[in-house]
C-alpha cells in the first residue's frame, strides 16, 4: 500500500512565486526525505529530515515535518523555471531497509 | 567519488522475450540496493531490495525477478516479458537511514 501521498497532484505558479507541497504517510518512519525528478530522468535527492527534526533547511528549499500529524511539507522559494519537475517524498517504514514512494506532486513554474 | 551506473537506457523488446538490467555501483562497500519501475506519470513502486549478496527481498508479485551475484552488481530479470511490464526502471543504492543515490533509469517497451 503507498506510504506517502503528495497533494497537489498538480501545481502551476508564476516565476518568483513560493510553492508549497505537502506529503502525508501512514506509520511511524525514521525519516522522511524529498526527490525531485526532471521528465525521463532519475530522481534526485533532495533533502533528508529525521522524526526527531521539524525544520530543515537547504539554500531555497525548506522542509517541515509533523509526526503527531503524520505530514511533511516542501517548500520552495522564489521559484524559477528550471524548478518545474515532480517532486516526491518517500518514507522508512520503521524497522525496514526501504523507502516508499508517494505519487508525487508535478509543478510547473511559467517565466 | 560514489557513481552508479545501469544501463541500457532505452530497451523496445517484444512480448515473450527475456530480460536482463544491469546495475553497479562504485565507490562504496555493501549498499542495500533497490529496483524500482515506474509507470507514466505516476509514482515509483519497489520491485526488489538487497541488503547483501545472494539476499532479495521481493516487495510485488510479478512476472520478474532480481539477483545480486556480486556486492555492487544488481540485476532485473525476466524470462517472459508481458506488456504489462512496460515503464521506467530505476536502480538505487543507499546506506542504513541515509539518502538513495538513483541511476538514470531505463525506459523499458514491451511491444
Amino acid at each position: 500500500s503507498q506510504q506517502g501521498e503528495e497533494d497537489p497532484q498538480a501545481l502551476s505558479i508564476q516565476e518568483g512565486e513560493n510553492a508549497t507541497m505537502n506529503c502525508s504517510y501512514k506509520t511511524s518512519i525514521n525519516n522522511l526525505q524529498w526527490y525531485r525528478q526532471n521528465s525521463g530522468r532519475g530522481l534526485v535527492h533532495l533533502i533528508l529530515i529525521r522524526s526527531n527534526e521539524r525544520e530543515k533547511h537547504s539554500g531555497r528549499l525548506r522542509v517541515t515535518l509533523d509526526t503527531s500529524k503524520k505530514s511533511s511539507s516542501l517548500l520552495i522559494t522564489a521559484s524559477r523555471a528550471a524548478d518545474t519537475a515532480s517532486y516526491f517524498c518517500a518514507t522508512d517504514a520503521w524497522g525496514t531497509y526501504k523507502y516508499i514512494f508517494g505519487t508525487g506532486t508535478r509543478l510547473k513554474v511559467l517565466a | 567519488s560514489q557513481t552508479i551506473h545501469q544501463w541500457p537506457a532505452t530497451l523496445v523488446q517484444p512480448v515473450g522475450s527475456p530480460l536482463s538490467l544491469e546495475c553497479t555501483v562504485e565507490g562504496t562497500s555493501n549498499p542495500n540496493l533497490y529496483w524500482y519501475r515506474q509507470a507514466a506519470g505516476r509514482g515509483l513502486q519497489l520491485l526488489f531490495y538487497s541488503v547483501g549478496i545472494g539476499q532479495i527481498s521481493s516487495e510485488v508479485p510479478q512476472n520478474l525477478s532480481a539477483s545480486r551475484p556480486q556486492d555492487r552488481q544488481f540485476i532485473l530479470s525476466s524470462k517472459k516479458l508481458l506488456l504489462s511490464d512496460s515503464g521506467f526502471y530505476l536502480c538505487a543504492w543507499s546506506v542504513i537511514q541515509g539518502g538513495y543515490t538513483f541511476g538514470s533509469g531505463t525506459r523499458l517497451t514491451v511491444v
